[in-house]
């Protein structure tokens, strides 16, 4: 184990669901980020809290709601997903990332039916 | 914006042989980072390089950097069959931010 737990591994929803991702860390970082990973795609940063700010969003639709109740929790919420939602999410977090990079989540595998 | 860039090819080697991926970066950069991914898992940071250091050994592992050419290039020596994964790159841009590459696939034959 990395340090970085999330749940659930795997999800299978309808597109008129509503889940939560959930992310946990008890490593001190104060940043925490969502990626998601998409066959044949580059990894994708969607949301960033830093102290518990979000401080990045790119982009992302509005399906997608990220919630950070304090340092050692990231939750991502899911409602009205789309199929080509379909992928890995991955959560990461750092203390400082220039010299020790991100540690990360083993991910939820997400399929959108 | 991604930054580091594999060479997009995807190794098969025998085990015992060593595997040699490349990355390029577009932008200047305090240092660059190695992960390994296990097929539907989180990425492990494997190793890092600052950009004042043209080489570094960890292991099995052996990373070069040329900034000149911005690229680097990740040596796995004597391969197992546990070092199947895909292979990252990644730069730091912006806020502290990670840039990943598109990942290199290595598939080690027992």
């Amino acid at each position: 184990e990395t340090g970085v737990t999330q749940t659930p591994r795997h999800l299978v929803m309808g597109m008129t669901n509503k889940k939560s991702l959930k992310c946990e860390q008890h490593l001190g970082h104060n940043a925490m980020y969502w990626y998601k990973q998409s066959a044949k795609k580059p990894l994708e940063l969607m949301f960033v809290y830093s102290l518990e700010e979000r401080v990045e969003n790119n982009s992302v639709p509005s399906r997608f709601s990220p919630e950070c109740p304090n340092s050692s929790h990231l939750f991502l919420h899911l409602h009205t997903l789309q199929p080509e939602d379909s992928a890995l999410y991955l959560c990461a977090s750092s203390q400082d990332p220039v010299n020790y990079g991100y540690t990360f989540g083993s991910g939820t595998r997400l399929t959108v039916v | 914006s991604q930054q580091g860039e594999e060479d997009p090819q995807a190794l098969s080697i025998q085990e015992g042989e060593n595997a040699t991926m490349n990355c390029s970066y577009k932008t200047s950069i305090n240092n660059l980072q190695w992960y390994r991914q296990n097929s539907g898992r989180g990425l492990v940071h494997l190793i890092l390089i600052r950009s004042n250091e043209r080489e570094k050994h960890s292991g099995r592992l052996r990373v070069t950097l040329d900034t000149s050419k911005k690229s680097s290039s990740l040596l796995i020596t004597a391969s197992r069959a546990a070092d199947t994964a895909s292979y990252f790159c990644a730069t730091v841009y912006g806020n502290n931010r990670l840039a990943f590459g598109k990942g290199n696939q290595v598939v080690v034959i027992p």
